[in-house]
């Protein structure tokens, strides 16, 4: 069965670091286009980057560009998200998701973790 | 970037009714869109993908319509595990772009 699941959030300061992981599982890591969406608490969702399978190409909303970078290790069966620089604004549970194989649309989902930036 | 439009933002519906959400897109996307539910506390589920396309699993009450700008969910017979709120995501460039949702509530 097919698996994602989200790591490494927490409460950090403004101007601070963290680094998300998503570990999959029951299919072929390498084999998908991975994302990052997030939602503030009562908000809609926001798409904040995409990584293609073997990380050729990557995509990053204009609020996050230069601050966060996605990556992925296809070894480890993982995606990450470096988060520098972070903002109040930055405050959402962050979601990875997977990609259909022939579609961009994003079929399965981690549970979400929840990330909150404050002093 | 493209803008994803969606009406109403909210609506009081009955079990049994058809409910009918719109996405507009502020430039054409051709049929690359998808449409999610949300339930409170729970990742979205993918429930239409390339516009029309059902997702596998997801209940054929469930359809959309739509190319180039004007996009439309459709639940033929509103059930009681329906109640959630629902969103589009425009896949024809990036950066990708929702729609801002649609709360579908008990009447």
């Amino acid at each position: 069965e097919e698996q994602l699941v989200e790591s490494g959030g927490g409460l950090v300061k403004p101007g601070g670091s963290l680094r998300l992981s998503c570990a999959a599982s029951g299919f072929t890591f390498d084999s998908y286009s991975m994302n990052w969406v997030r939602q503030a608490s009562g908000k809609g969702l926001e798409w904040v980057s995409s990584i293609s399978s073997s990380s050729s190409y990557i995509y990053y909303a204009d609020s996050v560009k230069g601050r966060f970078t996605i990556s992925r290790d296809n070894a480890k069966n993982s995606l990450y998200l470096q988060m520098n620089s972070l903002r109040a604004a930055d405050t959402a549970v962050y979601y990875c998701a997977r990609d259909l194989e022939q579609h961009l649309a994003m079929d399965y989902w981690g549970q979400g973790i929840l990330v909150t930036v404050s002093s | 970037a493209i803008q994803m439009t969606q009406s109403p933002s909210s609506l009081s519906a009955s079990v049994g009714d058809r409910v009918t959400i719109t996405c507009r897109a502020s430039q054409g996307i051709r049929n690359d869109l998808g449409w999610y539910q949300q339930k409170p506390g729970k990742a979205p589920k993918l429930l239409i993908f390339a516009a029309t396309s059902l997702q596998s699993g997801v209940p054929s009450r469930f359809s959309g319509s739509g190319s180039g700008t004007d996009f439309t969910l459709t639940i033929s017979s509103l059930q009681p595990e329906d109640f959630a709120t629902y969103y589009c995501l425009q896949d024809y460039n990036y950066p990708r772009t929702f729609g801002q949702g649609t709360k579908v509530e008990i009447k």
